[in-house]
């Protein structure tokens, strides 16, 4: 298993709709989790942390499931701002770096 | 706080010319990263410094080397460009390696590329 594995997108969605990635990691030691975002030619942007619990930031929600070694971010009632690519961002298993997936494109259409 | 800055924005190099890649970052962090970014791929770690005079090796450091002498600046040397250079390199940093305070803060990044 590669260790940080997401959905290959592109996905395609129109205003309102609501999306949500998968992503996978291999280190089943992993202690801290993360989405960022990034827009085309663009750094990187912490978007939101993922805990144990789950979390919720507006209309963007989080979840771990530890046992799975599965995180998922959901997002509701698109914008058209919300178009970028999602990176799911794990840390490694010395835990003194992150590890970060391809990416999910998301284009979100009026 | 202007956060993490990065110099050149853009760069063309011929193959076998040198160049360094200047970081910057005014948040007294201790932690700092050198990625790269290949189009459609993940970011890739070239090296890292846990505090002023200390780097280590990441996944892909051949043909890069870095150094560290203040807590704020940490350059990034390429010996000899390459082709296989040609990337959207990051700079990144952050207040610890591990639980709260690990999110990375990034630079705006360097297009470089090698004819």
């Amino acid at each position: 298993r590669k260790e940080v594995e997401q959905d290959p997108g592109p996905f395609n969605v129109p205003e309102g709709a609501t999306v949500a990635f998968n992503c996978t990691y291999s280190n089943s030691a992993s202690q801290s989790f993360f989405w960022y975002r990034q827009d085309c030619r663009k750094e990187p942007k912490l978007l939101m942390s993922v805990y144990s619990s789950g979390n919720e930031d507006g209309r963007f929600t989080a979840q771990l499931n530890r046992a799975s070694q599965y995180i998922s971010l959901l997002i509701r009632d698109s914008k058209l701002s919300d178009s970028a690519t999602y990176l799911c961002v794990v840390n490694n298993q010395a835990g003194t770096a992150l590890i970060f997936g391809k990416g999910t494109t998301l284009s979100v259409s009026s | 706080n202007a956060g993490v800055t990065q110099t050149p924005k853009f760069r063309i190099l011929k193959i076998g010319q040198s160049m360094t890649l200047q970081c910057a970052q005014d948040m007294n962090h201790n932690y700092m990263y050198w990625y790269r970014q290949d189009p459609g791929m993940g970011l890739k770690l070239i090296y890292y410094s846990v505090g002023a005079g200390i780097t280590d090796k990441g996944e892909v450091p051949n043909g890069y080397n870095v150094s560290r002498s203040t807590t704020e600046d940490f350059p990034l040397r390429l010996e000899l460009a390459a082709p296989s250079q040609t990337s959207v390199y990051f700079c990144a940093s952050s207040y610890s390696h591990g639980g709260a305070g690990n999110e990375q803060f990034f630079g705006p990044g360097t297009r470089l590329t090698v004819l």
